[in-house]
C-alpha cells in the first residue's frame, strides 16, 4: 500500500523558516519524482516545487523560487521541503505527492494527508 | 505559464443528475488534462488523466473528454460520495502545472 506521511507544519513568524518532510512507503522511491502542492485556507491547488527521482533536477513556481529548497533522501524515502523568508501568503495546507511522468503525460496518483503551515506573527 | 479556467466555479445539483464541469485551457494542451476530486478536509484524490483515462478504481459514471483547449469532466449520475470540489490540471507546459480553480459540486 503506497503511504505518504507528512509533518513539520506549524505556526511560524513571517521571515522565519520551516523543513517539510514527507515519508513514502510501498513504492520504489528513487524511481519517481515528487511534488509539493499548497492550498491556501479555501483557495484552489498550487504547485509549489518538483524534484526528479535521482534528486539532480529541482523546478519550483515563481512565487516560491529563492526562497524554498525542495531535496530528497532516497536512502530513507523522505522528501523535504525548506522554506525560508516565509510570508503571510505562504499559509497553506502543504501536500507531497507522488509524480507519475512520462512525456507529457503526467499526474499526482498519490498525495499524502497534508500538514498545515501557518506564517503569523 | 498557461492559463486553465472552469467553470462553472459551483454548482447545485441532485443525486442522480448528470453533471458537467468543463476546463478551458488558455492555450492548447493537447490531452495532457488530469482532474482531480478533493473532499472537505482530505487530499486531492486522481480520477482522470491524458484527459480521458479513468484511473484505476475510479467508477465509470466519470468520464473525461476533449483536447486541444476545452475540456469537460461528466458524472454520469451524480451519488452522494460525489459532492466535492474538482480540479483540472494541464501538464503540456510545465513547470508549473497549473491547475484550474476548481468547481464545486453541491447538494441541491
Amino acid at each position: 500500500e503506497v503511504q505518504l506521511l507528512e509533518s513539520g507544519g506549524g505556526l511560524v513568524q513571517p521571515g522565519g523558516s520551516l523543513r517539510l518532510s514527507c515519508a513514502v512507503s510501498g513504492f520504489t522511491f528513487s524511481s519517481y519524482a515528487m511534488s509539493w502542492v499548497r492550498q491556501a485556507p479555501g483557495k484552489g491547488l498550487e504547485w509549489v516545487s518538483a524534484i526528479s527521482g535521482s534528486g539532480f533536477t529541482t523546478y519550483y513556481a515563481d512565487s516560491v523560487e529563492g526562497r524554498f529548497t525542495i531535496s530528497r533522501d532516497n536512502s530513507k524515502n523522505t522528501l523535504f521541503l525548506q522554506m525560508n523568508s516565509l510570508r503571510a501568503e505562504d499559509t497553506a495546507v502543504y501536500y507531497c505527492a507522488k509524480d507519475w511522468t512520462s512525456g507529457y503525460v503526467e499526474y499526482f496518483d498519490y498525495w499524502g494527508q497534508g500538514t498545515l503551515v501557518t506564517v503569523s506573527s | 505559464d498557461i492559463q486553465m479556467t472552469q467553470s462553472p466555479s459551483s454548482l447545485s445539483a441532485s443525486v442522480g443528475d448528470r453533471v458537467t464541469i468543463t476546463c478551458r485551457a488558455s492555450q492548447s494542451i493537447s490531452s495532457y488534462l488530469n482532474w482531480y476530486q478533493q473532499k472537505t478536509g482530505k487530499a486531492p484524490k486522481l480520477l482522470i488523466y491524458s484527459a480521458s483515462t479513468l484511473q484505476s478504481g475510479v467508477p465509470s459514471r466519470f468520464t473525461g473528454s476533449g483536447s486541444g483547449t476545452d475540456f469537460t469532466l461528466t458524472i454520469s449520475s451524480l451519488q452522494p460520495e460525489d459532492f466535492a470540489t474538482y480540479y483540472c490540471q494541464q501538464t503540456y507546459n510545465t513547470p508549473p502545472n497549473t491547475f484550474g480553480q476548481g468547481t464545486k459540486v453541491e447538494m441541491k
